[in-house]
């Protein structure tokens, strides 16, 4: 069964960097048949697709045309994990954050991460 | 990207079938098998619910089925049931190789 954990702090202050992490269990960042996505979700911009990270004999990233200045999705093969780094951060950028595996849909969801952005 | 369209809420009563619609672009929905569904109840993760415009994974009900014609996708429930009453969101590959989700429907259960 897979399973996603994420980890990384909830308060993020404005103008830094937002960094989260993923770690996968019962399925592999380097797999051939699924991508690994972050997804954020809050009451003013409802759910929102950030990127996502996949290999394919070659690492792919692909992001939201919003995001593409300020944010990188990196896969870790070591920790089997994928990490978010969003820069420059707003409240605007303050949401719940979500990793998912996609291979047939986003099939799989970590438990979400509630970032909050005030100084 | 413009999020996809979907109404605000749908009701019904028990045993009753109702449709969610997603209205999209031909560079979204209209251009791609690539639609989903998602159900989310207050405070959990979205959980996938269709996949492809019309496939079911493992473990879900039958009274959830998927279709799609032109720039309009659409979800039935059919059988209502008290547990179905949640948030459900649809979601569409796009043209720039990125994905975008609809704006979210409250099903009630009366």
């Amino acid at each position: 069964q897979v399973q996603l954990q994420q980890s990384g702090p909830g308060l993020v202050k404005p103008s830094q960097t937002l960094s989260l992490a993923c770690a996968i269990s019962g399925d592999s960042v380097a797999s051939n048949s699924a991508a690994w996505n972050w997804i954020r979700q809050s009451p003013s911009r409802g759910l929102e697709w950030l990127g996502r990270t996949y290999y394919r004999s070659k690492w792919y990233n692909e992001y939201a045309i919003s995001m593409k200045s300020r944010i990188n999705i990196n896969p870790d093969t070591t920790k089997n994990q994928l990490s978010l780094q969003l820069n420059s951060v707003t409240p605007e950028d303050a949401a719940v954050y979500y990793c998912t595996r996609e291979q047939h849909g986003f099939d799989y969801w970590g438990q979400g991460t509630l970032v909050t952005v005030s100084s | 990207q413009s999020a996809l369209t979907q109404p605000a809420s749908v009701s019904g009563s028990p045993g009753q079938s109702i449709t969610i619609s997603c209205t999209g672009t031909s560079s979204d929905v209209g251009g791609y098998k690539y639609v989903s569904w998602y159900q989310q109840h207050p405070g959990k993760a979205p959980k996938l619910m269709i996949y492809d415009v019309s496939y079911r994974p493992s473990g879900v009900s039958n009274r959830f089925s998927g279709s799609k014609s032109g720039n309009t996708a659409s979800l039935t429930i059919s059988g209502l049931q008290a547990e179905d009453e949640a948030d459900y969101y649809c979601s569409s590959y796009t043209s720039s190789r990125t994905y975008v989700f609809g704006t979210g429907t409250k099903v009630t259960v009366l």
